[in-house]
């Protein structure tokens, strides 16, 4: 009984190249959610995807950044052009539904993206 | 736009003894609220949630408070165990509005 899978779990990239983080939610789950966590700061939203749609990308910063959740395969985080404000702790949860209620997330251990 | 905040980034409580975790919310229309735990290099997990409808909500050790007036809730755990260490963080507006976290350490 798989949790939410991410990989990688560490990712060094240097300056101006892209990283793609990729999760895989719990069997079952249809919800994907994707979280940033700078060092000693807590978990922002930037998207929430359900298949094949984009559901809120509110907390998404409006460039470089992307997410897709495909019909088949994993939910990719991209970010495009990496600069070192970029490193941090993403992380990726799941749900069976969607936001509503008391539906609680399931979340993966974190991608943690270091650039150089 | 800090919907959900948690003003104390660190609490140390003896073993044994009631540890209180507080959080504050400024949007009136969130409906549920959640309380995760993390430890190191992992993800949050779910602890306890409760209802806007509610006032208190218990599991075990762990009893979350919701003040809808003060637009305030506390989670309380007693007794503290020095597994409980981690940070807490509290989350509301659908789940996806987290508060900064809270390092909770209790000491033998």
């Amino acid at each position: 009984n798989a949790g939410v899978m991410q990989n990688p779990r560490h990712l060094v990239r240097r300056r101006g190249q892209e990283a793609r983080l990729r999760c895989s939610p719990m069997k079952g789950h249809s919800h994907v959610y994707w979280y940033r966590q700078l060092p000693e700061e807590g978990l922002k939203f930037m998207v929430y995807l359900q298949k094949e749609n984009i559901i809120d990308e509110s907390g998404m910063p409006k460039e470089r950044f992307s997410a897709e959740f495909p019909k088949e395969g994993p939910s990719i985080l991209r970010i495009q052009q990496v600069v070192r404000g970029d490193s941090a702790a993403y992380f990726c949860a799941s749900s069976v539904r969607g936001t509503q209620g008391s539906q609680p997330q399931h979340f993966g251990d974190g991608t943690r993206l270091s650039i150089l | 736009d800090q919907q959900v905040k948690q003003n104390s980034p660190s609490l140390s409580v003896q073993e044994g003894r009631i540890s209180i975790l507080n959080c504050d919310y400024t949007n009136s229309m969130f409906d549920y609220f959640l309380w995760y735990k993390k430890y190191p290099a992992e993800g949050p997990t779910f602890l306890i949630s409760i209802s806007s409808i509610k006032d208190k909500n218990e599991d075990g050790r762990f009893t979350v408070f919701l003040n809808k007036s003060a637009k305030h809730l506390s989670l309380h755990i007693v007794p503290s165990q020095p597994g409980d260490s981690a940070v807490y963080f509290c989350a509301g507006g659908g789940n996806m509005r987290f508060g900064a976290g809270t390092r909770l350490t209790v000491k033998p």
